[in-house]
């Protein structure tokens, strides 16, 4: 069936450093991509999606690219802030062709930034 | 702010009795998704409703039901509660199911604990 794998964590920065959280994904057909944060005690906010290969999301400076040939979809940000310490879960929905859009996670990282 | 709202937010009872979880999804909205977040098992789809009636069913448990009313907001019942239901419970909202890349709209979630 469908999954999502990625990094495991935690990844502990520096404020201001360069962030790659890596997303891989099994899938038939072809699935929208999702990457959601949760921040501490609350629920899951959408941080950027990607809907067929090569689109680019992007949001407050996180961005991740629908990779079709590596089957990835990496989050990236180019200086991270204290305040972006957060789980942050990869997510896949409709790749078994749109049937249902239930959403596939990842297992999460956690990153933790420090000033 | 997602808009989706959940009740109540903290739970604390007892294994083997009954609980219901209560979602009111963004205005609008006429799907509706449950999923599960635990420890061991991560974050796990359980069921999906769409205007009322149920579209998706996934890793969830016989002892588990759901549903959606005509207003639409929607109900998650556990009962025979063991200590691995111990849970954080979410719900999420679409537009509508049909199109594989919409977005959904998570709630605080439930926290759910099993003595």
């Amino acid at each position: 069936g469908d999954s999502v794998t990625q990094m495991e964590g935690p990844v502990t920065l520096s404020e201001e450093a360069f962030l790659t959280i890596n997303c891989t994904y099994t899938a038939t057909g072809y699935p929208s991509l999702f990457w959601y944060v949760q921040y501490p005690g609350e629920g899951l906010q959408l941080l950027l999606k990607a809907t067929k290969a090569d689109d680019k999301g992007s949001n407050k400076g996180f961005e991740a690219t629908y990779r079709k040939e590596t089957t990835s979809f990496h989050l990236e940000k180019g200086s991270v802030q204290v305040s972006d310490s957060a789980v942050y879960f990869c997510a896949l929905s409709g790749g078994l062709g749109g049937a249902t859009n239930k959403l596939i996670f990842g297992t999460g990282t956690l990153l933790a930034v420090q000033p | 702010d997602s808009g989706v709202t959940q009740t109540p937010k903290h739970l604390i009872t007892a294994t083997g009795q009954r609980v219901t979880l209560r979602c009111s999804p963004r205005s609008g909205d006429l799907s509706v998704y449950w999923y599960q977040q635990s420890l061991d098992q991560g974050l796990q789809f359980l069921i999906q409703y769409y205007n009322g009636e149920e579209r998706a069913k996934g890793n969830i448990l016989e002892r588990f039901s759901a549903q959606q009313f005509p207003d639409l907001h929607s109900e998650l019942n556990l009962s025979s509660l063991e200590l691995g239901d111990s849970a954080l419970y979410f719900c999420a909202s679409s537009v509508e199911p049909g199109e594989y890349q919409e977005t959904q709209y998570f709630g605080p979630g439930t926290r759910l604990l099993v003595l």
